[in-house]
């Protein structure tokens, strides 16, 4: 059964840093590109990041670009995903979703929630 | 990164076929056929109905059926049923090599 289970999310000021991480189980995780999704409450999801399966390729949103890093480990089966100079418009449930085909997401894990407020 | 375009509702009656529509641009869902659509009940995270704009995967309902038209995709369900009562996302891949999401449909099954 495939499993994405995302930690490290919490309460950080305006301009602060958190590292995000996504364990993943039930399959290979090196094999697949992997992605993070963001949703605000009572809102869409919004796309963040995406990564290849060697972490040599990454793409961002445009809202995201020069704060936020992804990146893996695959020998932990592990994603990241760095988030610094963190805004309030960041505040979200942040979810990892493993890559199906073309930036087409399948799984999803139930997610990180990030608050910035201060 | 623009959000595609979805009307915010749609409802139906239990056994009716209702259809959501998603618009784009040239530079996704026109220019692509890498069109995803998601159901997304409270509480819980999205599941993939259709990727690759008419694919679905194994253990979704055949009820649920996707196609595009220039820059416009749209999915079909048909023979509506109490549970399909949630909220529906359309995505897209980008010229950019990103992702984007539709605004999001409400479904009100009648």
């Amino acid at each position: 059964e495939v499993q994405l289970v995302e930690s490290g999310g919490g309460l950080v000021q305006p301009g602060g840093s958190l590292r995000l991480s996504c364990a993943a189980s039930g399959f290979t995780f090196g094999s697949y590109w992997m992605h993070w999704v963001r949703q605000a409450p009572g809102e869409g999801p919004v796309w963040v990041a995406r990564i290849n399966t060697d972490g040599s390729i990454t793409t961002y949103a445009d809202s995201v670009k020069g704060r936020f890093t992804i990146s893996r480990d695959n020998a932990k089966n592990t994603l990241y995903l760095q988030v610094n100079s963190l805004r309030a418009e960041d505040t979200a449930a942040y979810h990892c979703a493993r890559d199906l085909i073309w930036n087409q997401p399948d799984y999803w894990g139930q997610g990180t929630l990030v608050t910035v407020s201060s | 990164q623009s959000a595609l375009t979805q009307p915010a509702s749609v409802s139906g009656s239990p056994g009716q076929s209702i259809t959501i529509s998603c618009t784009g641009t040239s530079s996704d869902i026109g220019g692509y056929n890498h069109v995803a659509w998601y159901q997304q009940h409270p509480g819980k995270v999205p599941k993939v109905l259709v990727y690759d704009v008419s694919l679905r995967p194994s253990g979704v309902s055949s009820r649920f059926s996707g196609s595009k038209s220039g820059n416009t995709a749209s999915l079909t369900i048909s023979g509506l049923q109490a549970e399909d009562e949630a909220d529906y996302y359309c995505a897209s891949f980008t010229s950019s090599h990103t992702l984007a999401f539709g605004g999001g449909t409400r479904l009100t099954v009648l």
